[in-house]
């Protein structure tokens, strides 16, 4: 199994709700992250996690929350998000750890829209 | 983070070889070379990586300079299926970052 899964899809939310975006790996991978996509523009880090801890967050504002429950899952809790926040999120996952600099695997990622 | 340099757009002829320049000119001895290639509506897929030594895989292969400052990726033989944008990316062997730049947006002319 070489796939990143991501749910939901699409997701359309207002600037008040709470909503969650779901990642799943089964390759045994120990480092996980989350990319934000504009149109048109390259994919940006957001988070990386590294043995289920938050190794590197690229000063994302404090309106995404990300959470490693364990090395399988990955989740984007979001919280009054503002339409500029609107983008496809893209999680991905590599083997990890020093001196191991394998290849990503993303998913086909999460759409958000915030209304 | 060391960074890249692509051209922002390149075409090619279907069936006809075509190669991707990414100058790195302030690469560090434990950085990687890879390339990554997103096709429209779909999240980046791996193409390749390597350090020092050229590497070939399926998809393509890598040629790197000798100085390391300078990298090319090559695709044998073009087919519309690898229309898409083509990052270089330097990851350092050190750690788990991985940061894209604004990559090459490859045009297939059939």
């Amino acid at each position: 199994d070489t796939e990143v899964t991501q749910t939901p899809k699409h997701l359309v939310m207002g600037m008040t709700n709470k909503k969650s975006l779901k990642c799943e790996q089964h390759m045994g991978h120990r480092a996980m992250y989350w990319y934000k996509q504009k149109a048109k523009k390259p994919p940006e880090l957001m988070f990386v996690y590294s043995y289920e801890k938050l190794s590197i967050n690229e000063s994302v504002p404090s309106r995404f929350s990300p959470e490693c429950p364990n090395s399988s899952l990955l989740n984007l809790h979001l919280h009054a998000l503002q339409p500029e926040d609107s983008a496809l999120y893209l999680c991905a996952s590599s083997l990890g750890g020093p001196r191991r600099p394998g290849e990503l695997f993303f998913g086909e990622g999460s759409r958000l829209t915030v209304l | 983070d060391a960074k890249t340099t692509q051209p922002n757009s390149m075409e090619s002829n279907e069936e006809e070889p075509v190669h991707l320049p990414c100058n790195h000119s302030t690469i560090s001895g434990t950085d990687y070379i890879h390339w990554y290639r997103q096709l429209p509506s779909q999240g980046p897929e791996y193409v390749i990586h390597g350090l020092t030594s050229n590497v070939n895989n399926r998809m393509a292969s890598l040629a790197i300079a000798e100085d390391r400052k300078s990298s090319t990726l090559i695709l044998h033989r073009a087919t519309l299926r690898d229309a898409a944008v083509y990052y270089c990316i330097l990851r350092d062997g050190r750690d788990d970052k991985i940061i894209f730049g604004k990559g090459t947006r490859l045009h297939i002319l059939p």
